[in-house]
């Protein structure tokens, strides 16, 4: 079964730094798309960034972007200048073919300090 | 419209009641999803409907009945829950399958007393 591993569950950032969110996965597939989700407090989850794994460069959406090592099983996420908005929830998430689940990893709390 | 609505916002029930939540999505898209959710914790999926058809159960308790109407609409029916069954439901619908982006709804917060 795929896993999905978050190992920090909390992390803190100044505003204007710039911040690393760690993700491990393992599976078995060659073939498979991982995700960032942003769930802010009482807010609604929304998708940060999405990667296809057959794609060799890595996915970036403005101040978001992922370091994709697929030999390695890594995609973490780096948040550039960041802001007070971005505190969040953030799970990283895997899914295989067209017939599986998104699977989720534990979730990190990221808190931006002013 | 890239919305997706769920009502209630917020449920309160008894263990012998029976209450329904209900999604909706304009978007077009045919998978849809329910998750639950505890506090600091990731949602744990529920059920897939995709192209209005249940592909994916997974081992829900039959106290929690799905159904999807049409393209547009998802329900849940709740009956003679759990105090442990009191969570965040969160509705999802992507475009085709999970391999797409899934857009989340706010959710039903459900207290079952």
């Amino acid at each position: 079964a795929q896993t999905v591993t978050q190992s920090q569950p909390e992390m803190s950032v100044q505003e204007a730094e710039t911040v690393t969110l760690s993700c491990t996965y393992d599976t078995s597939e060659s073939d498979y798309y991982l995700f960032w989700y942003k769930q802010p407090p009482s807010r609604q989850m929304i998708l940060v960034i999405r990667q296809e794994a057959y794609k060799q460069q890595n996915a970036t959406e403005n101040r978001f972007s992922v370091n994709f090592q697929k030999a390695a099983k890594s995609f973490s996420l780096k948040i550039s200048d960041s802001q007070l908005g971005d505190a969040a929830m953030y799970f990283c998430a895997y899914t295989g073919g067209a017939n599986s689940k998104l699977t989720f990893g534990k979730g990190i709390t990221l808190s931006v300090r002013p | 419209d890239t919305e997706v609505t769920q009502t209630p916002k917020h449920l309160v029930m008894g263990m012998t009641n029976k209450k329904s939540l209900k999604c909706e999505q304009h978007m077009g898209h045919r998978a849809m999803y329910w998750y639950k959710q505890k506090a600091k914790k990731p949602p744990e999926l529920m059920f897939v409907y995709s192209y209005e058809k249940l592909s994916i159960n997974e081992s829900v308790p039959s106290r929690f009945s799905p159904e999807c109407p049409n393209s547009s609409l998802l329900n849940l029916h709740l009956h003679a829950l759990q105090p442990e069954d009191s969570a965040l439901y969160l509705c999802a619908s992507s475009q085709r399958d999970s391999r797409y982006e899934q857009y989340f709804g706010p959710g039903t917060r459900l207290t079952v007393t």
